[in-house]
């Protein structure tokens, strides 16, 4: 079965650090990927995508995630986090073969410290 | 354009009732999908539905069942209500959902709570 895996479930960090979350997947067959935020009492919002071509993509507020074939995964990376940014983040997958599924990992929850 | 919307936002129900959840897609937006979200299970698929027709359907027993309307609308209702029905249920739109290289955009959810 497919399944969505998110390394971290709490990321703690200081303004300005450096941010990388994982997520991996395992599905052998052609895969669109997303990054969905939740910011605290809002709806979830699409921060990023990949369905094909070049496997960096970058998304909305400076995100950027990177699509590793070879890995099965598709990291989210931001140089510089704000406060602002404090919020959960979930990765997810939609296989070409099944219409509008959405399998989703976890969530990492973000604490970003001023 | 507006977003999704999602009716009622909190629903408070006691075990055994019945419930029925509604979603307004985007305009033109064909595609509606349901998740369920709780805190141990996180984001789980239910159903999607096309054309008023289901088109995919997640792991969940009968008592979660769906619909979709000629306007694109859609219901979702829990029959016999269990205690681990609580939660937050997102509804999400597409153009087409089928092919798949399409974005999800979702609503704000409607809380249930079972007592």
């Amino acid at each position: 079965a497919q399944s969505v895996s998110q390394h971290n479930h709490h990321v703690i960090l200081s303004e300005a650090a450096s941010l990388e979350l994982g997520c991996n997947y395992s599905y052998g067959g052609t895969v669109n990927l997303f990054w969905y935020v939740q910011y605290p009492g809002q709806h979830l919002q699409l921060l990023l995508k990949y369905f094909s071509g070049d496997p960096l993509v970058k998304g909305i507020k400076g995100f950027e995630a990177e699509f590793i074939k070879s890995k099965f995964s598709f990291n989210l990376r931001k140089p510089s986090v704000q406060w602002s940014d404090t919020a959960e983040y979930f990765c997810a997958v939609n296989a070409n073969n099944q219409g509008g599924k959405l399998i989703f990992g976890q969530g990492t929850e973000l604490s970003v410290k001023p | 354009k507006a977003g999704v919307t999602q009716t009622p936002r909190y629903l408070i129900k006691t075990r055994g009732q019945q419930v029925t959840l509604s979603c307004s897609p985007i305009s033109g937006h064909r595609s509606v999908s349901w998740y369920q979200q709780t805190p141990g299970q996180g984001l789980q698929f239910l159903f999607e539905y096309f054309s008023e027709t289901q088109r995919n359907k997640g792991n969940f027993p009968g008592r979660f069942s769906g619909r979709q309307f000629s306007n694109s609308r859609s219901e979702m209702n829990v029959s016999t209500l269990e205690l681990g029905d609580s939660a937050l249920y997102l509804c999400a739109s597409s153009p087409r959902g089928g092919l798949g290289q399409e974005t999800q955009y979702f609503g704000p959810g409607t809380r249930l709570l079972v007592l």
